[in-house]
């Protein structure tokens, strides 16, 4: 059976700090996709990145980065030099290429506080 | 242009009332979902439709039903409404597994 886990509820921070969201994931496919979503405090849900599995290639992206690792089933995010705009809670998500749905992790919440 | 957009943004109402809720994405994808945050955050997939066929219909009452009538909308028809209803819609499209493009969401709350 599919599914996502992000076992840290919440997180606080302080400014500046670097902050890692973990994500682990289960699926018996090989082809499959991977996701992060922000949701800010306004509610809509922000499109982060997409990973399919046959691309263990770490990504980078301004202050965000991404480890993506088949051997433990883990695609973490980490923030680098946190600001409190990056308050909000992620999502990190699994789709497989014949179900097409997409399954979600409970979120992190992170609070980044100045 | 708001790639998907969905209507109304807040709805609240009486319990055992029926509601819509209206999706449109004009990105000319296939595919289209729902799904429903509860109170705990917790994301959930209800209905996917792919050109106007239902193909996923997870665990849901039979007082939802979604309707496509052309690739770009799927609204979905809340029948009895019950307080346990309350939560917040969003309706989504991809086109294959390239990108999941979410609407804004919907805070249904019933009273």
């Amino acid at each position: 059976a599919q599914k996502v886990t992000q076992a840290q509820t919440e997180i606080s921070v302080v400014e500046k700090e670097d902050v890692t969201l973990d994500c682990v994931y289960e699926t018996r496919d090989t082809t499959y996709y991977l996701f992060w979503y922000k949701q800010p405090p306004s509610g809509e849900l922000v499109f982060l990145i997409r990973r399919n599995s046959f691309d263990e290639q770490n990504e980078i992206s301004g202050r965000y980065s991404w480890n993506f690792q088949k051997s433990t089933s883990s695609f973490n995010f980490t923030i680098t030099a946190s600001q409190v705009v990056d308050s909000a809670v992620y999502f990190c998500a699994l789709s497989e290429a014949r179900r097409g749905k997409l399954i979600f992790g409970q979120g992190t919440e992170l609070s980044v506080k100045p | 242009d708001t790639a998907v957009s969905q209507t109304p943004k807040y709805l609240v109402t009486q319990m055992g009332n029926d509601k819509s809720i209206k999706c449109e994405q004009n990105l000319g994808h296939d595919t289209m979902y729902w799904y429903k945050q509860d109170s705990k955050k917790f994301l959930k997939i209800m209905f996917s439709y792919n050109n106007k066929e239902l193909i996923i219909n997870e665990t849901v009452p039979n007082r939802f039903s979604p309707k496509s009538p052309d690739k770009a909308h799927l609204n979905l028809h809340i029948n009895s409404l019950e307080l346990g209803d309350s939560a917040v819609y969003f309706c989504a499209s991809s086109q294959e597994t390239y990108g999941y493009t979410f609407g804004s969401g919907t805070r249904l709350t019933v009273v």
